[in-house]
């Protein structure tokens, strides 16, 4: 079955770069995403990238896939206290349905 | 765009009452709407999944008859947790797809029960 692993806890100060990473054991996932959860809201999605495709940079955000190592990450460049949050890997393969990670909670300290 | 939303966002209710909450894409069609549950330790459960004007399909170890979920419209999902206790108590998050053809889930806010 499919199985998404990702650290519990990550801590950076303000202006330095987060790497929060994924790793996953089904070779056939179609997309991957990054979801990120604020306090007490649901989660919104932040970028997905498709499996065929090994980098896709969006603003701060940049994703990078090794297909290989089935190995995602998300870098987040001059990380600020808003973005403190619990991040979300996740993966989806036939049928939309997706399967998370345990979640990365980002502390950013000032 | 892709805007679902939750009601109620929050709910306290006595022990062996029901609860429905409602899942509604706001601005597209969802043909998939999917019931996920979140636990104290963060991760998140898939309860079931719903296409619109059929079945729901559970999840193992989700009780279909406890979670009772009807997706009626193609902009209207409901669960109703039945005879509810504490142990129910959660974050409950639907998601949405569309017909956009990319496997792309929105998600609603959530709606945390408290159940005494």
């Amino acid at each position: 079955g499919e199985d998404v692993e990702q650290s519990l806890f990550l801590s950076v100060r303000e202006g330095d770069s987060s790497v929060i990473n994924c790793t996953y054991t089904d070779s056939s996932s179609t997309y991957l995403y990054w979801y990120k959860q604020e306090p007490g809201a649901g989660l919104q999605l932040l970028t997905y990238i498709f499996s065929n495709m090994d980098m896709k940079q969006d603003q701060r955000l940049t994703v990078l896939l090794n297909k290989k190592d089935k190995h995602l990450s998300l870098r987040i460049a001059d990380t600020q206290t808003g973005d403190s949050a619990i991040y979300f890997c996740a993966e989806s393969i036939a049928g939309n349905m997706l399967t998370f990670g345990g979640g990365t909670r980002l502390m950013v300290k000032p | 765009g892709a805007v679902v939303s939750q009601h109620p966002s929050r709910v306290i209710c006595k022990s062996g009452t029901s609860v429905k909450i409602e899942c509604r894409s706001l601005d597209f069609q969802a043909t998939t709407m999917f019931w996920y549950r979140q636990f104290p330790k963060q991760s998140l459960m898939l309860m079931a999944t719903s296409n619109e004007g059929s079945k729901a399909t559970y999840e193992q170890g989700v009780e279909k008859d406890k979670f009772l979920i009807n997706h009626a419209s193609l902009t209207l999902s409901t669960l109703t947790v039945t005879s509810a206790h504490p142990e129910d108590s959660s974050f409950y998050i639907c998601s949405a797809t569309g017909t956009s053809g990319v496997d792309t889930q929105y998600f609603g806010p959530g709606t945390r029960l408290t159940v005494l």
